[in-house]
This record gives structure tokens, sequence and C-alpha cells, in this order.
């Protein structure tokens, strides 16, 4: 089972162009989640989605946006790029999109120069 | 105030000792604690999750919660250079019901 995975594994961007981090999860997990992490910050979260359909937005989802088509699938949409956005982006899931019992599981990551 | 703190560390032990990694947490109504072990250049990988007063071992590793002081913290038995890490503490709060994470804390087991 590959759980969770995620491309592209690094990328270099020139600011102003755009992108989408892939994310795709065979565990069948309702809720998806996209984090930055940034040194001395921690990992902060961008959006989540709860439920196919659904999108929600979380600490930092300025510069991003993000869709949830199906049960598998939640790219992450930088429509025009800054260097503020240079990190390492992961992407997660767990089995019940709310509620006390929310282990997330995390995607390898992608990192992200914008130059 | 940060919603979850942890001690950044370092935090170095001799191979064989008890690590003690400690984290607090600002939201009375937190229901649900985890650890997360992440390495250098890696994903976090949940290794503890905890959601009741007391302890909660698994092999090396213990958790502690005391809701009443709003601490959790997670105890490593007979440390292994292998256990040199970033140890993550998360919390899911009673509004936001996601989960938040502390900036980490970084540990060395000296050989």
């Amino acid at each position: 089972t590959a759980g969770i995975t995620q491309a592209p594994t690094s990328q270099i961007l020139a600011a102003g162009r755009s992108m989408t981090l892939r994310c795709t999860q065979d565990m069948r997990h309702n809720a998806m989640y996209w984090y930055r992490q940034d040194l001395g910050l921690g990992l902060r979260l961008i959006h989540y989605s709860n439920t196919a359909g659904t999108t929600g937005k979380g600490e930092v989802p300025d510069g991003y946006s993000v869709s949830r088509a199906n049960t598998d699938d939640f790219p992450l949409t930088l429509a025009s790029a800054v260097p503020s956005q240079t990190s390492v982006y992961f992407c997660a899931s767990s089995a019940a999109g709310q509620g006390a019992y929310n282990e997330q599981f995390f995607g390898p990551g992608t990192r992200l120069t914008v130059l | 105030q940060k919603e979850v703190e942890q001690n950044s560390g370092p935090l170095s032990v001799p191979e064989g000792a008890i690590a003690s990694l400690n984290c607090t947490y600002s939201d009375r109504v937190s229901q649900s604690f985890f650890w997360y072990r992440q390495y250098s250049g890696k994903s976090p990988e949940l290794i503890m999750s905890i959601y009741s007063n007391g302890d909660k071992e698994d092999g090396r590793f213990t958790a502690q919660l005391n809701k009443a002081s709003q601490y959790v913290s997670l105890l490593i038995r007979d440390s292994q250079p292998s256990d040199s890490a970033t140890y993550l503490c998360a919390v899911i709060g009673g509004s936001a019901r996601q989960l938040t994470f502390g900036s980490g804390t970084q540990l060395t087991v000296l050989p």
C-alpha cells in the first residue's frame, strides 16, 4: 500500500508562475490536509477537506487554493507564486474529518523554492 | 501565547538513558494529543496518540497526559541513536477541531 504520494518531490519556480502540487491517497480516508513547514514556525495548516466535495481554510490560506473532486486526490494550487511561499509542503489524510480521534498521516512532502 | 508549546532543545541524552519531551497547550477543552517523530528531511510520522489522563505505553515509548495541568509528555526509554529526530507535539482543540502542532523538540541520542 502506497499510503500518500506527493508530486513533485521538489521544484524551483519563478515568482509569478502558477503551480499545482499533487497529493493522492489510497487509504480511502475521508479527510485530507495541506500543511507548510518553515524553520522556526512549525507545521501550519493551509487548507483542508473533511470529505470529497468540501474544502475549508486553515491558518495560512492566502495565495493557495484547493479542490476535492474525489476521495483520493487533493491538489494544492499556487496561482501566482511569491518568494514567501518557499517552503516544504506536506499533504496528510485522516479517516475522519473532525472529531477527537483524528489521527493524521503524512505524505513525503514537496520542497518548493520560489525565486 | 502559542497554542502548543514545546522546548525547542536541542536535547541530548546518552544512549540507554530516558529521554523526556514535554508539551503544554492552552486550550482547556482539548481532547486529543499526538506525538510525531520527524527525521531530518523526512515527513512527520505518528508514534503515539493519547486521549485520557494517565500513561499510555507502546514499546519503549510512554505518553503521559495531565489535562488539569494542560501538559503532555513523551518518555523514550533505553534511548538509541536511531531515536535522534525532532519530536512534534500536536493537539486537537475544542473549537477549531483541527490539529495544531508545536514547533518541535530536537533530540540527539549520543552513542
